[in-house]
Formats: structure tokens, sequence, C-alpha cells
């Protein structure tokens, strides 16, 4: 079956760094990746859609300059939170699928926590 | 606009009985994917079940089973004979056509205890 990869699955880092996660399709080519986020308890939030070369879409609220996304190629994308802050601690989770009409296929998320 | 109410955030049974988790969804669209997802404390979601909008059929494996019914626009989902590994979280998601766009519920926490 389809897999994704998310690396690293935790960072602990202080605040101030920027903090890069990398989402990987495995064994097929992800035309778009998806970028979620998740605060403790709640129900996971879509941030931004990036589709292969082209600009990611972020959601209304998100800060595109602060969570700056990169789909360079057909199996990797990547999100750069810059200089986190302890509000940015958060469970992030990427999914990538072939096509619109595909189901997404999720990583294992990245446990990102601030000092 | 797209919509997923799941109204129980919390619920704890005995081992061994049953628990139906709601899912109530709100769409325009006439072509749309119902998923059901576990998260396990280590954060992971893991896959359970895809239904497309143009098949009613209710489904069964092994001790889970679904209820699609498109006039109440809900998709329920049964555990029988719980057991302790089904603590998780459980997420209701909408996924439709336009755009891929994938909507969650809230999410309800299931706790089963020995």
């Amino acid at each position: 079956g389809a897999v994704v990869s998310q690396h690293p699955s935790w960072v602990i880092c202080k605040s101030g760094t920027s903090v890069k996660i990398e989402c990987r399709s495995l064994d097929f080519q992800a035309t778009t990746m998806f970028w979620y986020r998740q605060f403790p308890k709640q129900s996971l939030m879509l941030m931004a859609t990036s589709n292969e070369g082209s600009k990611a879409t972020y959601e209304q609220g998100v800060e595109k300059d602060k969570f700056l996304i990169n789909h360079a190629s057909l199996t990797l994308s990547t999100l750069t939170v810059t200089s986190a802050h302890p509000e940015d601690s958060s469970f992030y989770i990427c999914s990538a699928t072939r096509d619109s009409f595909q189901p997404q296929h999720f990583g294992d998320g990245t446990r990102l926590s601030i000092l | 606009a797209q919509k997923v109410t799941q109204a129980q955030t919390e619920i704890s049974v005995v081992e061994k009985e049953d628990v139906t988790l709601d899912c109530v969804y709100e769409t325009r669209d006439t072509t749309y994917y119902l998923f059901w997802y576990k998260q396990p404390p280590s954060g992971e979601l893991v896959f359970l079940i895809r239904r497309n909008s143009f098949d009613e059929q209710n489904e069964i494996s092994g001790r889970y089973s679904w209820n699609f019914q498109k006039s109440t626009s809900s998709f329920n989902f049964t555990i029988t004979a719980s057991q302790v590994v089904d603590s998780a979280v459980y997420f209701c998601a909408l996924n439709i056509n336009t755009g891929n766009q994938f909507y969650f519920g809230t999410g309800t926490s299931l706790t089963v205890i020995p």
C-alpha cells in the first residue's frame, strides 16, 4: 500500500530556531501534499495544500511567511517553521495523494516542542 | 460549506461492551468520501475505512461495522466486544472531490476499561 514517511518524528528546540519537517511519499508520486496541525485533544486543522512545482495554498489564518512549504518534487514536500516560538508547539501531520480522486495517505506526524 | 460533527467528545465503556461512535456530515457535493481514522496515543492516523457517497451498503470488518445513511447524513461506527486496544481517538472525515479538501470532525476519545 501507499506509504508516506514523515521526518523527524519528534523535535525539541529552543525558541527562535527554524525547524524543517519532511514528508515523503515512498512508493507513489504525490501530485498534492497537505499539511495539518493538531493541538492537544483537538482535531486536525488543514494548514496548506501544496502541489508539486507551484506555490502552496494556505488556509485562512495561517501565516505563509511563518510556515514555509516547498513541494520541489513529486515525492517530497517540506514544511519549515521559521523562528519557532512556544505557541508553535504542536503535532504536525502531512498527507499525500496521487491526484484529486485518490485517497490521502498520512504520515506518522511530527511532534514539535519549542522551549 | 462542509462540516463534520462528532457530538461525542469522550466515551468510556467496559471491555466487551459494544460502542457506537456517531458522525454527522454536511456537504452540498454529490460526490464525496467518508472516512474513519483511529489515532492512538502515539499520534499516527490509522486508516479504518473509506466509503463513497454512492455506496450506502453497510460494511463489517471483524469487530468493526459502519452504518452509512445518506438520508440522515450519518456515518456511524460500531465496535463490537470492545477491547482495551481500541482505546484511542477516532476521527470521522469528509473528503470532497472539489479540490480534494479533507474535513475532520473533532474526534471522539474512546476509553475501554478492562
